[in-house]
């Protein structure tokens, strides 16, 4: 199974940072990657696929990049929404596996 | 609108059997590949299994031979069927649907099933 690892598991940031969260495959994935936003009792959204694609409807301070094994998420300015648990999820191959989560809070 | 609605959890001893059902408006479920993902109290989330449109299904290794992804054509409806349920299978239990682009695109809003004697 390819293990994927995200760092840190939690950050803390105020309104307007620039904020990166980093993940890591076990092995390379291409860019089989996707993140995902998720709120205290809600299912997650996703924000970014094959590692740099903005999903429609998401704001463009979201971003994506990296391929191979090494992946990051930008949130160019952070606003008051944003305050959540981040996931990466591996699509290479199976068993989907996923980040064990960031959890962004405010500082 | 995309709209995907479990439905089916519940409090089950161990060893018990559930059936989960994903109900979902606004596109075919045949149509398209569908995944189950858990998520235990407190935890990070784990894929549980996917059926593609043609009918080939994948398992995790923790619920292979105990869990079961079918659909309904009529119902427009996916299910998750598990049996010899395990006091680990407490959770959350979230239908997506797997885009075109591969990643989880459309989301339910998850059924809690827990095991506990």
């Amino acid at each position: 199974d390819i293990q994927m690892t995200q760092s840190p598991s939690t950050l803390s940031a105020s309104v307007g940072d620039r904020v990166t969260i980093t993940c890591r495959a076990s092995q390379s994935i291409s860019s089989w990657l996707a993140w995902y936003q998720q709120k205290p009792g809600k299912a997650p959204n996703l924000l970014i696929y094959k590692a740099s694609s903005l999903q429609s409807g998401v704001p463009s301070r979201f971003s994506g990049s990296g391929s191979g094994t090494e992946f990051t998420l930008t949130i160019s300015s952070l606003q008051p929404d944003d305050f959540a648990t981040y996931y990466c999820q591996q699509y290479n191959s199976y068993p989907y596996t996923f980040g064990q989560g960031t959890n962004l809070e405010i500082k | 609108e995309v709209q995907l609605v479990e439905s089916g959890g519940g409090s089950i001893q161990p060893g018990g059997s559930l059936r989960l059902s994903c109900a979902a408006s606004g596109f075919t479920v045949s149509y398209n590949y569908m995944t189950w993902v858990r998520q235990a109290p407190g935890k990070g989330l784990e894929w549980v299994s996917v059926i593609y449109s043609g009918g080939t299904t994948y398992y995790a290794d923790s619920v292979k031979g105990r869990f079961t992804i079918s659909r309904d054509i009529s119902k427009n409806t996916l299910y998750l069927e598990m049996d010899g349920l395990r006091a680990d299978d407490t959770a959350v239990y979230y239908c997506a649907t797997v885009g075109v682009t591969g990643a989880l695109d459309y989301w339910g809003q998850g059924t809690l099933v827990t095991v506990s004697s």
